[in-house]
C-alpha cells in the first residue's frame, strides 16, 4: 500500500513564525503536492513538485514556499504565518505515467494548523 | 478552464436508503474523473476513478458512479447507505495536459440518520 505520512496531526504556531510542514511517501513517486483544505471551499493546490528541486506554484502560492531535497520527501513552509493560513493542510503524492491523466494521487492523513 | 461543481454541499441520507451524489464538470476534451471521501478528520481516500471505457464504474465500499457526457456528470451511487459513509466526499477532475494537478470540487458533506 502506499503511504503517505505528514509529521504532525496537529500544529499550534504564532503569527511571524516561520513554520515547517513535512512530508513523506514510500512509494518512490515522482510527484507530490500540497493542498490547503478550507470549509466551502474544497482543495486547492499551493504547489507540485514533479522532481527532486523542481516546484510549480499552484493557486494559492502566496506566503508559502516549498522544498523538495529528496524524493521521498515535500517540505511546506510558511515564511512568516499569518492567522489567514489557519488551515488543514494535505499533502499528496503519485507516480508519473506514460498515460498521465492515470495518475492517481494518494494522500496523507493532513496537518490541522493553527495560527495564533 | 476546467472547473468541478458539487451542486449539494450537505445532504442526510437515512441508513439503508440509496445515495445519489451529483458531480457536474468542465472540460473541453475526455475528462479524467475521480470520487474521494475523508473521514472526519483523516485525509483523502481514493473511492473510484474514470479513464475510459464503461461509463458505470465501480469502487471500493460499495460504490460506483457514471459517467455521462451529454449531461457533463459523474455522479456517485451506492445503494445502501451505512451509517460508516458519513464523510465528506470530492469529486476531481485532471487537469487537462501532463503535470498538473487534480481539480476538486467543493465537496459534499453527507450525514447518514438512524
Amino acid at each position: 500500500d502506499v503511504k503517505v505520512t505528514q509529521s504532525s496531526r496537529y500544529l499550534v504556531k504564532r503569527t511571524g513564525e516561520k513554520v515547517f510542514l513535512e512530508c513523506v511517501q514510500d512509494m518512490d513517486h515522482e510527484n507530490m503536492f500540497w493542498y490547503r483544505q478550507d470549509p466551502g471551499l474544497g482543495l486547492r493546490l499551493i504547489y507540485f513538485s514533479y522532481d527532486v528541486k523542481m516546484k510549480e506554484k499552484g493557486d494559492i502560492p502566496e506566503g508559502y514556499s516549498v522544498s523538495r531535497e529528496k524524493k521521498e520527501r515535500f517540505s511546506l513552509i510558511l515564511e512568516s504565518a499569518s492567522t489567514n493560513q489557519t488551515s488543514m493542510y494535505l499533502c499528496a503524492s503519485s507516480p508519473i505515467l506514460q498515460a498521465w491523466y492515470q495518475e492517481t494521487q494518494y494522500f496523507g492523513p493532513g496537518t490541522r494548523l493553527l495560527v495564533l | 478552464a476546467q472547473s468541478v461543481t458539487q451542486p449539494d454541499i450537505h445532504i442526510t441520507v437515512s441508513e439503508g436508503a440509496s445515495l445519489e451524489l451529483r458531480c457536474n464538470y468542465s472540460y473541453g476534451a475526455t475528462p479524467y474523473l475521480f470520487w474521494y471521501v475523508q473521514s472526519p478528520g483523516q485525509g483523502l481516500q481514493l473511492l473510484l476513478k474514470y479513464f475510459s471505457g464503461d461509463t458505470l464504474v465501480q469502487g471500493i465500499k460499495g460504490f460506483e458512479a457514471e459517467f455521462k457526457r451529454s449531461q457533463s456528470s459523474f455522479n456517485l451511487r451506492k445503494p445502501s447507505v451505512h451509517w460508516s459513509d458519513a464523510a465528506e466526499y470530492f469529486c476531481a477532475v485532471v487537469g487537462n495536459q501532463a503535470g498538473t494537478a487534480l481539480i476538486f470540487g467543493k465537496g459534499t458533506t453527507l450525514s447518514v440518520s438512524s
